[in-house]
């Protein structure tokens, strides 16, 4: 079992919908989780971090935890064409390193 | 511009060559960690310093890799022997006391082994 997973996708979604992503981690003494976005040859961008249980939103995106369930979402509002790129998921577990999942690739067809 | 800066930004090598990349962390960071990233897959760590410490380091870091902060500042990862497998991007990040565990990473550096 891989310690940080995603759904590779791709996951598409038309303009201005919702688009939905989802993380699931192994490590229960994880303590902070992070999305980043990674458009294709280029490096990964923080988008929004999260610490504690329940959503906390920063303009179009909103990210939700349960660490009870060990999850982790990232919902992004009134999706543009703009936000096609490659999410991903990481997790500051108790081995006090960041783990990255593999990412989803979202695409948002105008 | 005060962000992480890498450099070379893309490095072509044969294989056996040694290759060495430099990192610059963005200035008030103490903490500073070098991933690697294959097509398709997340980047996975490779080493983690505080300051000139080197604290961490991956089972994936095989001897031919080294890495170094001398002065608690810039970096080096340094690869001899390349292998074909070591081609990847190579990113440095870093982060700071009052940014807990978010990191920032640098835009990357391309290693081709031919």
């Amino acid at each position: 079992q891989k310690e940080v997973e995603q759904n590779s996708g791709p996951l598409s979604v038309p303009e201005g919908a919702i688009a939905s992503l989802n993380c699931t981690y192994s490590d229960r003494g994880s303590q902070s989780f992070f999305w980043y976005r990674q458009y294709s040859g280029k490096s990964p961008e923080l988008i929004m971090f999260i610490y504690s249980n329940g959503d906390k939103e920063d303009g179009r995106f909103t990210a939700q935890l349960n660490k009870a369930s060990q999850y982790v979402s990232l919902l992004i509002r009134d999706s543009q064409p703009s936000d096609s790129a490659t999410y991903l998921c990481a997790v500051w577990g108790s081995a006090r390193q960041l783990t990255f999942g593999s990412g989803t690739q979202l695409t948002v067809l105008p | 511009d005060t962000g992480v800066s890498q450099n070379p930004r893309h490095k072509i090598t044969k294989r056996g060559q040694n290759v060495t990349f430099r990192c610059d962390p963005i200035s008030e960071h103490n903490r500073l960690y070098w991933y690697r990233q294959t097509l398709g897959q997340g980047p996975e760590f490779l080493t983690y310093f505080q300051n000139e410490a080197q604290l961490e380091k991956s089972r994936l870091l095989s001897d031919r890799f080294s890495a170094e902060r001398p002065k608690g500042s810039f970096s080096t990862l340094e690869i001899q022997r390349t292998e074909q497998g070591d081609s990847a991007m190579y990113l440095c990040a870093s982060s700071g006391r009052d940014g807990g565990n978010t990191i920032y990473f640098g835009e990357g550096s391309w290693l081709t082994v031919v």
